[in-house]
């Protein structure tokens, strides 16, 4: 495709549930980032990906938080046991290196996640 | 201190007149700097990037990097009512390749 995509738009889901989202890079991206973004606030970095593996998880608030990208294309975030606090848009970024402070990242439209 | 500090504004400027938006970082070894733009609802689409110090210009949007000083700056001339939304100043730190964001100046443009 032109751009990021990522599915679902909107993910409303009860506390405790499972939750995948999931992200399409731009084609030709190698680097793939996941961001959450609370109201008022800029996206925090959650992971990056150089291919398929993850480069710096340093981000990611605890260990109910996984994500993966299997073919170096389309990356998955779960999130177990969800909780209220969890709630936020969830964005994915792609680059085309990653390995470049120069790199450019474009972003995808984001992912609303609700835990009720 | 947070590694990036922006005002959260709002910050309000009459239709054609310039807007001025600034950026603080607290990683003296940070390497590139971006300015996104976010409507309400979308996501973060970027506007520039500079790496080096001094000025960028393109087009109506100059950004201004002072590495000694630790600050990045965005100025947007003419602005117009199009221009309102939420401005996200992003760094990368030294030895890294992520992002790390401040919490977006709130910029209206009054007609």
């Amino acid at each position: 495709g032109a751009g990021v995509s990522q599915t679902p738009s909107n993910k409303v889901t009860e506390k405790g549930k499972y939750v995948e989202l999931r992200c399409d890079p731009i084609s030709g991206h190698t680097a793939l980032y996941w961001y959450r973004q609370s109201l008022g606030q800029g996206p925090e970095f959650l992971i990056y990906f150089q291919g398929t593996g993850a480069a710096d998880d340093s981000g990611l608030p605890n260990d109910r938080f996984f994500a993966v990208r299997p073919e170096g294309s389309v990356s998955t975030l779960k999130i177990q046991r969800t909780e209220r606090g969890d709630s936020a848009v969830y964005l994915c970024a792609s680059s085309p290196l990653g390995t470049s402070t120069t790199d450019t990242q474009y972003f995808g439209p984001g992912t609303r996640l609700t835990v009720l | 201190q947070k590694e990036v500090e922006q005002n959260s504004g709002p910050l309000s400027v009459p239709e054609g007149a310039i807007a001025s938006l600034n950026c603080t970082y607290s990683d003296r070894g940070s390497q590139s700097f971006f300015w996104y733009r976010q409507y309400s609802g979308k996501s973060p689409e970027l506007i520039m990037f500079i790496y080096s110090n001094g000025d960028k210009e393109d087009g109506r949007f100059t950004a201004q990097l002072n590495k000694a000083s630790q600050y990045v700056s965005l100025l947007i001339r003419d602005s117009q009512p199009s221009d309102s939304a939420t401005y996200l100043c992003a760094v990368i730190g030294a030895g890294t390749y992520k992002y790390i964001f401040g919490t977006g100046t709130r910029l209206k443009v009054l007609a």
